[in-house]
C-alpha cells in the first residue's frame, strides 16, 4: 500500500486479556518502530525494529508487552494480561532507513480500550 | 530523561500568524522536529531542524531554535482553518528514540 496501515484500527477486550496488534510498514522500509499514546500525551516511544531485530526495547513498560518482526516487514505488538491502564492509541510507523533523519510515517494507530 | 514541554491550547483568528513554543531538556537533542495531528489521521512530519542551525524556512512555516535556551518554536504565517490540528514538537539525539511532547491544539477561528 502507500502508507502505513494498522490492523484493527478499534479493539476493545476485557481486563486479563491477550491482545495482538498488526503493523504493515511502507514496502521496502527497514526500520519500524511503535509508540503508545495516552489520552492528551504525545506519542511515548515502545521499540524499534531494524530489519528482523529489536534494536531498542527500552521503551516496553514491562514484560506483558512484545513485539516481533519475523521477515523483517509486518511486525505484531502482543500484549499479555491487559489491564485498564493499556488503553491508549498504538501508532507503528516506519522508515527507510534507521537515521534519525529518515523520515518516519506513521499510521493512523489502534485504538485499544481495556474495560 | 528527556523531557520536551508545550503549552495545551492556542487559538488564533484565521489568517493571523500562529507561534507554537516548545522546550526540551536534552542538550545532546541533535533533532528536533515539529509534526501535525490531525483527528483520524497519522502523525505527519511537517519540519525538522538540525541542532547547528537556529532557523529554517519553509514555505508558511518558520522554524527557530534557541539552542542555548533549549526553546524551539514554529510560526505558521497566515494561518487558515485547515490548520487547525494538534502539534508536537519532538526531538532526539540522534538515536531512533524520539522524545515526543504533550503537543499544542491549535484552533483556527474563522
Amino acid at each position: 500500500g502507500a502508507g502505513v496501515s494498522q490492523t484493527p484500527s478499534n479493539k476493545v477486550t476485557e481486563k486479563g486479556k491477550y491482545v495482538e496488534l498488526r503493523c504493515d510498514p511502507i514496502s521496502g522500509h527497514t526500520a519500524l518502530y511503535w509508540y503508545r499514546q495516552s489520552l492528551g500525551q504525545g506519542p511515548e516511544f515502545l521499540i524499534y525494529f531494524q530489519g528482523t531485530g529489536a534494536a531498542d526495547d527500552s521503551g516496553l513498560p514491562n514484560d506483558r508487552f512484545f513485539a516481533v518482526r519475523p521477515e523483517g516487514s509486518v511486525s505484531t505488538l502482543k500484549i499479555q494480561r491487559t489491564e485498564r491502564g493499556d488503553s491508549a492509541v498504538y501508532l507503528c510507523a516506519s522508515s527507510l532507513r534507521q537515521g534519525a533523519m529518515d523520515t518516519q510515517y506513521f499510521g493512523p494507530g489502534t485504538r485499544l480500550t481495556v474495560l | 530523561g528527556e523531557d520536551v514541554e508545550q503549552s495545551l491550547f492556542l487559538s488564533v483568528r484565521e489568517g493571523d500568524s500562529s507561534v507554537i513554543n516548545c522546550t526540551y531538556t536534552d542538550s545532546s537533542s541533535t533533532y528536533l522536529y515539529w509534526y501535525k495531528q490531525e483527528p483520524g489521521a497519522g502523525l505527519q512530519l511537517l519540519t525538522y531542524i538540525f541542532s547547528n542551525m537556529d532557523m529554517k524556512q519553509d514555505q508558511r512555516l518558520t522554524v527557530l531554535l534557541n539552542k542555548k535556551d533549549k526553546h524551539l518554536s514554529l510560526r505558521i504565517a497566515d494561518t487558515q482553518t485547515g490548520d487547525s490540528a494538534i502539534y508536537f514538537c519532538a526531538e532526539t539525539g540522534g538515536y531512533q528514540k524520539v522524545t515526543f511532547g504533550t503537543g499544542t491544539k491549535l484552533q483556527v477561528i474563522p
